[in-house]
């Protein structure tokens, strides 16, 4: 398996565009995580899917931050409309079992909104 | 949900000395108390991990050691090498039956050679 994948590994955006990050977790896997990594707040989780289906989103900052888990295989969070203090490095993370055993990360992506 | 404090925040070592990171958590119903290693500019990757069931593993140069009664583990480094030198996070489990690992603040380790 080529691990967690994300895409895409770097963007910038204007404030005021919507964003979408994408990602592909590691097969067989049933627990996926999206954190977001500032200097100030450290690794933050912002949702949690457990078999597809989301099960504590309140790390989600605002509306304007949205997740989805159509199958397995394939999760977004998007943004809209970007801001400036969204910039960070988002990681999409997968588990077999989560809490339970290891948690992989993707690579990130480094949003900068300008 | 879970509360992980994380200490030091920086940790300076010279190559060759031993370094010791500490985290504590808030639920006893914690189980599973991994240890992830950041480099700069990459993607945090687990190196050792201990459940609840033993109180010490070792890995080479890298243990972790476990005290439920006192809820808190940590992470030792032997031999500090340069190489070493990268933001360690430990991260607990949330109980409530969703288990979701929240990290520490992370430890940023500097290896003097």
């Amino acid at each position: 398996d080529a691990g967690v994948i994300q895409s895409p590994r770097h963007e910038v955006t204007e404030m005021g565009q919507e964003v979408t990050l994408r990602c592909k977790p590691i097969s067989g896997h049933n627990s996926l995580f999206w954190y977001r990594q500032t200097m100030m707040r450290g690794l933050e989780l912002l949702i949690y899917f457990n078999n597809n289906v989301p099960i504590d989103d309140s790390g989600m900052p605002e509306d304007r931050f949205s997740a989805k888990m159509p199958n397995a295989s394939f999760s977004t969070l998007k943004i809209q409309p970007s801001e400036p203090r969204d910039s960070a490095v988002y990681f999409c993370a997968s588990s077999l079992q989560t809490g339970r055993t290891e948690a992989f990360f993707g690579q990130g992506t480094r949003l900068t909104v300008v | 949900g879970e509360n992980v404090e994380q200490h030091p925040s920086t940790l300076s070592v010279q190559e060759g000395d031993s370094a010791v990171i500490k985290c504590t958590y808030s639920d006893s119903a914690s189980n599973y108390f991994p240890w992830y290693k950041q480099e700069l500019g990459k993607r945090p990757q687990l190196i050792i991990d201990i459940r609840s069931n033993v109180g010490e593993k070792k890995d080479q140069r890298i243990a972790v050691t476990l005290n439920k009664t006192a809820k808190h583990f940590s992470l030792h480094i032997t031999e500090t090498q340069p190489e070493d030198s990268a933001v360690y996070f430990c991260a607990a489990p949330s109980s409530g039956g969703s288990y979701i690992p929240t990290f520490g603040r992370g430890t940023s380790l500097i290896v003097h050679p």
